[in-house]
């Protein structure tokens, strides 16, 4: 079955330095996700992303945070100025039509930790 | 705002014990159903859905019947085996938005010894 790639496994930042998440989708989907779970509480929907905008978005995404699709491959995901708080694992996430009651692929999540 | 409540874990079971967990959720529509299981080590994987009251998923040996009356889509498997060893989260989509904006429960941990 196709994945989606997410890179890197683990990162460890500084508290005010900006991080990017990397994400390579399935070739042929065309809806993009980010979630987050910080440790022990719930996964959390953060943006979702078609045709080269954000199509819906959480509270959680704040200013601090910005997605691209910088080519035709890679989906990214840039938290500007990190805090403690942002220590989590992240989840990208990718479908071919975006509907309510279809399958999301995701990728095995970047654990960002913020120092 | 939809939320989805799972029991806690971990769930500790011996091989071939019946495994149910248990989840229910709150929404304002009609939403899609999800259960979705994370191997060590790997991302979510979709285990099985229900897009409509009364409906069963089934996937790999695991059923769980969207209960709309109860507002429950209880996991079940009637024999574990080792390799069902994992986290499993019950999540919906609430289908009006037209997005697959899934809201998860917190996880529910299987560990299931030999």
């Amino acid at each position: 079955e196709p994945e989606v790639t997410q890179t890197p496994s683990h990162q460890v930042t500084q508290m005010g330095q900006e991080v990017i998440l990397r994400c390579v989708p399935i070739s042929n989907h065309l809806y993009f996700y980010w979630y987050r779970q910080i440790l022990g509480q719930k996964v959390e929907f953060l943006v979702s992303f078609y045709n080269n905008e954000i199509s819906e978005k959480s509270e959680i995404f704040d200013d601090q945070f910005s997605v691209e699709r910088p080519d035709g491959s890679n989906f990214t995901l840039k938290i500007r100025s990190t805090k403690l708080e942002d220590s989590a694992m992240y989840f990208c996430a990718s479908n071919g039509q975006g509907k309510g009651n279809e399958k999301l692929f995701f990728g095995s999540g970047t654990q960002l930790s913020v120092l | 705002g939809d939320s989805v409540t799972q029991m806690e874990g971990p769930v500790t079971l011996s091989e071939e014990a019946f495994l149910t967990i248990n989840c229910t959720y709150t929404a304002t529509g009609y939403p899609s159903l999800f259960w979705y299981v994370q191997y060590p080590g790997e991302g979510l994987q979709l285990l099985l859905k229900a897009t409509k009251a009364d409906d069963k998923g089934s996937n790999k040996g695991f059923e769980a019947t969207y209960r709309k009356e109860t507002t429950s889509f209880h996991l079940e498997k009637g024999s574990v085996q080792v390799s069902d060893s994992a986290v499993y989260f019950c999540a919906l989509s609430d289908s009006d938005s037209g997005y697959s904006t899934l809201t998860f429960g917190k996880g529910t941990m299987l560990l299931v010894s030999p």
